[in-house]
């Protein structure tokens, strides 16, 4: 089993620029999330997908969406990228049992905007 | 909304216990977990531990939970260069299924 897959793994875009982050898992886990990680601030929720065919916002939402494809694909797109989106981001995978939430995570994909 | 809170750096000696500590807001918390992100990679679960439990063992890993205060700390025994990683806590809710993560701890092993 791959677990959870990103691509790319590295990208430059400059500001204005469009792109979308692919993301797959293979654990036939109902639920996806996407992450920002930021120097100091630890890991920010920026959407997720509690089932195949629903979306929510978390956190850090603005300037992302995001399109469940079907239940191992979990695409973030950035329509027009901005200096602020500079980052790394994580995908991850889980079925939520109770509150029991034990998430796995693709590799992340460092995203440089200039 | 929820708020968990740890310090930024910890430096310990090669062969030292290494005490990571957590503190988080919300009182309806159920799960508390920890992650481990090695450089340049994802985040893996190393433990986690229910909320009616005071401590758990694994190895080389002791979570204790003091649920009073809000408290939660990893300790590694025994630590060695391949414990050098950035260390997360994390806690879900009664109906919040999400994980709320700490800004994580970079421990740093002196040899």
């Amino acid at each position: 089993n791959a677990g959870v897959t990103q691509t790319p793994k590295f990208q430059v875009l400059k500001t204005g620029q469009s792109m979308t982050l692919q993301c797959a898992q293979d654990m036939n886990h109902n639920s996806m999330y996407w992450y920002r990680q930021d120097p100091g601030m630890g890991l920010r929720l920026i959407y997720y997908s509690a089932s195949e065919g629903t979306t929510d916002k978390g956190e850090v939402p603005n300037g992302y969406n995001v399109s469940r494809l079907n239940k191992r694909e979990f695409s973030l797109r950035l329509e027009s990228a901005a200096p602020s989106q500079t980052s790394v981001y994580f995908c991850a995978s889980s079925e939520v049992s109770g509150s029991h939430n034990e998430q796995f995570f693709g590799p992340g994909t460092r995203l440089t905007v200039l | 909304g929820e708020d968990v809170e740890q310090s930024l750096f910890l430096s310990v000696r090669e062969g030292d216990s290494s005490v990571i500590n957590c503190t988080y807001t919300d009182s309806s918390s159920t799960y508390l977990y920890w992650y481990k992100q090695e450089p340049g990679a994802g985040l893996q679960l190393l433990t986690y531990i229910f909320s009616n439990m005071d401590m758990k063992q694994d190895q080389r890993l002791t979570v204790l939970l003091n649920k009073k205060d809000k408290h939660l700390s990893l300790r590694i025994a025994d630590t060695q260069t391949g414990d050098s990683a950035i260390y997360f806590c994390a806690e879900t809710a009664l109906g919040n299924e999400k994980l709320t993560f700490g800004t994580g701890t970079r421990l740093t092993i002196i040899p």
